[in-house]
């Protein structure tokens, strides 16, 4: 049992360039998350998702898609790097249910992002 | 809106002393109260969570918190720290419908001298 795993680690990309990070979970959740996290800013959500096939914005969605075509899967694309998009990315997942299943959430362990 | 509020951006504790970071929610319901630890590096691993019921919650290495619905706080306490909890504490809080993502203070990082 993995857990969520992220790939790739670490990744320099020049302004412009396109990338995929790619999420997994092996833990049957419904729920997965983006987060980005940046110095003194604590993580913001992306996107998110409820389920296979569908997805929604988070606090700071612009210059980034996601798609979940597998219910294991959440993949977050970069079209078109910039700069402002050097971070740390968390992909996390939850359970679907009540009385707090959902909102316990379990990270990855991170991709680092370098745009120069 | 949900917020929180971590008052204290760096905190310094020797090895063997006492530990207590803040954490303050604004939540109009009973929220979802957690406590991530982040290694250098590292991810976010959940130390402890409070839902509902007894207000002094037990976690992993030695950690609890208390839920204190009057003060709007879940403190984070450890009665002797190691040198290994130097770390950056996360406090979040779930809003509680589904897919929301949990609202995250900008974190405490713990350095932990000999």
């Amino acid at each position: 049992n993995a857990g969520v795993t992220q790939t790739p680690k670490f990744r320099v990309l020049k302004t412009g360039q396109s990338m995929t990070l790619l999420c997994a979970q092996d833990m049957n959740h419904e729920y997965m998350y983006w987060y980005r996290q940046d110095p003194g800013m604590g993580l913001r959500l992306i996107h998110y998702s409820v389920g296979e096939g569908t997805t929604a914005k988070g606090e700071v969605p612009d210059g980034y898609n996601v798609s979940r075509l597998k219910k294991q899967n959440f993949l977050l694309g970069l079209e078109s790097a910039a700069p402002s998009q050097t971070s740390v990315y968390f992909c996390a997942s939850s359970y679907r249910g009540a009385g707090g299943l959902q909102e316990t959430q379990y990270f990855g362990p991170g991709t680092r992002l370098l745009v120069l | 809106a949900q917020s929180v509020t971590q008052p204290d951006i760096h905190i310094t504790v020797s090895e063997g002393a006492s530990l207590e970071l803040r954490c303050n929610y604004s939540y109009g319901a009973t929220p979802y109260l957690f406590w991530y630890v982040q290694s250098p590096g590292q991810g976010l691993q959940l130390l402890l969570k409070y839902f509902s019921g007894d207000t002094l919650v037990q976690g992993i290495k030695g950690f609890e918190a208390e839920f204190k619905r009057s003060q709007s706080s879940f403190n984070l306490r450890k009665p002797s720290v190691h040198w290994s909890d130097a770390a950056e504490y996360f406090c979040a809080v779930g809003a509680g419908s589904a897919g929301t993502a949990l609202i995250f203070g900008k974190g405490t990082t713990l350095s932990v001298s000999s």
